[in-house]
């Protein structure tokens, strides 16, 4: 069966902190991820995607990615208040299809 | 870039009555969408694949005679709820993956409400 596993959390950081989430994936033959921020009651946005092993970073916000692990997890520096939201992390396996497997999101809260 | 919308946001509607709800790709065209749903404090729930120009493919356990979906241009895809039934209010939301194949983005959601 092919899962995407995330800690459901709530992940409590400081305001300033860094915020670490993860997720780990069973499928070794996932070819895309990405992590979509959702805030309550609104639909996911797509924060960040990652195709290849390593860092890929954008402002405050980096992703890793190791195939080997089977494991990608994104950074969040100098949290504000606003980043607090439910992080989705989500694999594609199937790359000609355009599916996604969610996992079942990471509650973060950053207090001011 | 990467818009998508959706209609309507928000409806309400008599059980047995059907709904339609629209998802258009405003600045990009899209071969395939993706139509969820999530239940409160649930992760989202992939109902089918629409992809333009042919059959919807829905996932196992959703019943393809009462969510109706039609992609009938690249731009465009409908979701139409039949007979419905206060245990289908939700909130449903449709994706579109961009030209690429790789990024979907998600339209804003309709919540529904079947009383």
């Amino acid at each position: 069966q092919k899962e995407v596993e995330q800690n459901s959390g709530p992940l409590s950081v400081p305001e300033g902190a860094i915020a670490s989430l993860n997720c780990t994936y069973s499928d070794r033959g996932s070819q895309s991820f990405f992590w979509y921020r959702q805030y309550s009651g609104k639909s996911p946005e797509l924060i960040m995607s990652i195709y290849s092993n390593g860092d890929k970073e954008d402002g405050r916000f980096t992703a890793q990615l190791n195939k080997a692990s089977q494991y990608v997890s994104l950074l969040i520096r100098d949290s504000q208040p606003s980043d607090s939201a439910t992080y989705l992390c989500a694999v594609n396996i199937l790359s000609n299809t355009g599916k996604l497997i969610f996992g079942q999101g990471t509650t973060l809260q950053v207090k001011p | 870039g990467a818009v998508v919308s959706q209609h309507p946001s928000w409806v309400i509607c008599k059980s047995g009555t059907s709904v339609k709800i629209e998802c258009r790709s405003l600045d990009f065209q899209a071969t395939t969408m993706f139509w969820y749903r999530q239940f409160p404090k649930q992760s989202l729930m992939l109902m089918a694949t629409s992809n333009e120009g042919s059959k919807a493919t829905y996932e196992q356990g959703v019943e393809k005679d009462k969510f109706l979906i039609n992609h009938a241009s690249l731009t465009l895809s409908t979701l139409t709820v039949t007979s419905a039934h206060p245990e289908d209010s939700s909130f449903y939301i449709c994706s579109a993956l961009t030209g690429g194949g790789y990024e979907q983005y998600f339209g804003p959601g309709t919540r529904l409400t079947v009383t």
